[in-house]
């Protein structure tokens, strides 16, 4: 069964410093996807980034890029320039290639940005 | 944009009692999932819904849970029998295509069994 591992609880960052929140994963799948999600303390799940197997190069979204590892099943997040308004929970994410396939998450990371 | 939208966002019921909880997914959307998170906890998959019947569904979800698509816009979450461990959030997601496409999920329904 595929397996999420986020090994940082909580993490706390200087403003505009950049921060790497890790996640491995375990799979015996050839196609699947990796996602993360940021949820702060309103509580809505906002997706922030998408990373495919087969993707060769690393996934980006303006500040957020996904540093993909394959062969050591890693899939970390780092957030450039870190702002206020990055305090939230993180969870990694994977899903397979079936049709209607569930999104299992990691136990996430709680990042706390000092200003 | 268009969004995934659930209602109601809190509902406190009594023990024993059954809550039917509603989404309305993205409205060209064809897959449809149900996910729960308990306080402080991670997301957990709960089951998912393509051309009008169950895909796949968890441990979690079991003959006490039942989903519907009563129409073409909405995406329901029943819970027959509450218990106090179904207290959680619950999410909605849809997405296009299944597979790797990203979800979109709802803002989440609280459900508080007291």
């Amino acid at each position: 069964a595929q397996k999420i591992t986020q090994t940082q609880p909580g993490m706390f960052v200087q403003e505009k410093e950049a921060v790497t929140l890790d996640c491995t994963y375990d799979t015996s799948d050839q196609s699947y996807g990796l996602f993360w999600y940021k949820q702060p303390s309103s509580g809505e799940m906002i997706f922030l980034i998408y990373q495919g197997s087969y993707d060769e190069q690393n996934a980006t979204e303006g500040r957020y890029s996904l540093n993909f590892q394959k062969a050591r099943k890693s899939a970390n997040l780092v957030i450039s320039a870190s702002q206020l308004g990055d305090s939230a929970m993180y969870f990694c994410a994977w899903t397979g290639y079936s049709s209607a396939s569930k999104i299992i998450f990691g136990s996430g990371t709680r990042l706390s940005i000092r200003p | 944009e268009p969004e995934v939208t659930q209602t109601p966002s809190h509902q406190v019921t009594q023990m024993g009692q059954e809550v039917i909880l509603r989404c309305v997914p993205i409205s060209n959307h064809l897959y449809f999932y149900w996910y729960r998170q308990i306080l402080g906890q991670k997301v957990e998959f709960l089951v998912s819904f393509y051309n009008n019947e169950i895909s796949e569904k968890s441990e979690i979800f079991d003959d006490q849970f039942s989903v519907e698509r009563p129409d073409g816009s909405n995406f329901t979450l029943k819970i027959r029998s509450t218990k106090l461990e179904d207290s959680a959030m619950y999410f909605c997601a849809s997405n296009l295509a299944g597979g790797t496409h990203e979800q979109y999920f709802g803002p989440g329904t609280r459900l508080t069994v007291t």
